[in-house]
């Protein structure tokens, strides 16, 4: 039961480049989520999806953008990084349906060094 | 959107004291979760609540929802140092579930052995 994987695991980049942060899960679950996690502001939604080819954005989604050509795969690409964006990032996901059925589960997360 | 306060945002304990953590909404909830998260690692689902004074329990957790579904605790009774970590409440937001959660900030659990 692979879950929900995330890499890279660790990336230090330079201000001004492109980083894509990769999510992959085996479950075929509909929802798929990308949260930022900064000291003293929590878990804050920066994009979510409900399905292949639909995506949406969440509370903080400036200088970020995703896709979801797949079910399985949602990543995040930061088109220029700046300093700002030095954080934890995590994907979840979750089944569609019954209630009940909202529970997130998370990928190990990804933490993003912006210089 | 929705907005959970959660307090208080660190807390110190000597092993085997216990512990709580509070969530507060201004507007009413549909349900809350809780979530752990040990040092260095992600949000873990521990338990969702439903409906209104629910309270359950895992094994020294303690889990409420208050009567007008705008409150929730967490109380660990007799703290481990495996019970270290950050607690974290969590709501639906608008749209159902669709667009995921709101988090707390998340009290996090310091103890001194």
């Amino acid at each position: 039961d692979a879950g929900i994987t995330q890499s890279p695991r660790y990336k230090i980049t330079e201000t001004g480049r492109q980083v894509t942060l990769m999510c992959h899960q085996t479950w075929s679950h509909s929802y798929m989520f990308w949260y930022r996690q900064d000291l003293g502001h929590g878990l804050r939604l920066i994009y979510y999806s409900a399905a292949a080819d639909i995506t949406d954005k969440g509370e903080v989604p400036d200088g970020y953008v995703v896709s979801r050509s797949k079910t399985e795969n949602f990543p995040l690409t930061l088109e220029s990084a700046t300093r700002s964006q030095t954080s934890v990032y995590f994907c979840a996901s979750k089944r569609a349906g019954i209630s009940g059925a909202n529970v997130l589960t998370f990928g190990a997360g990804s933490r993003l060094t912006v210089l | 959107g929705q907005q959970v306060m959660q307090i208080p945002q660190y807390q110190h304990v000597q092993e085997g004291e216990d512990f709580t953590t509070y969530c507060n909404s201004s507007t009413t909830l549909s349900n809350i979760q809780w979530y752990k998260q040990r040092p260095g690692g992600h949000p873990v689902f521990l338990i969702q609540l439903v409906k209104s004074g629910e309270v359950k329990k895992q094994k020294r957790l303690t889990f409420q929802f208050g009567e007008a579904k705008k409150n929730s605790s967490l109380h660990i009774t007799a703290t481990q140092t495996t019970d270290v970590g950050t607690y974290f409440c969590a709501a639906l937001n608008s749209g159902g579930g669709a667009d995921g959660l709101t988090f707390g900030k998340g009290t996090h659990l310091i103890i001194q052995p």
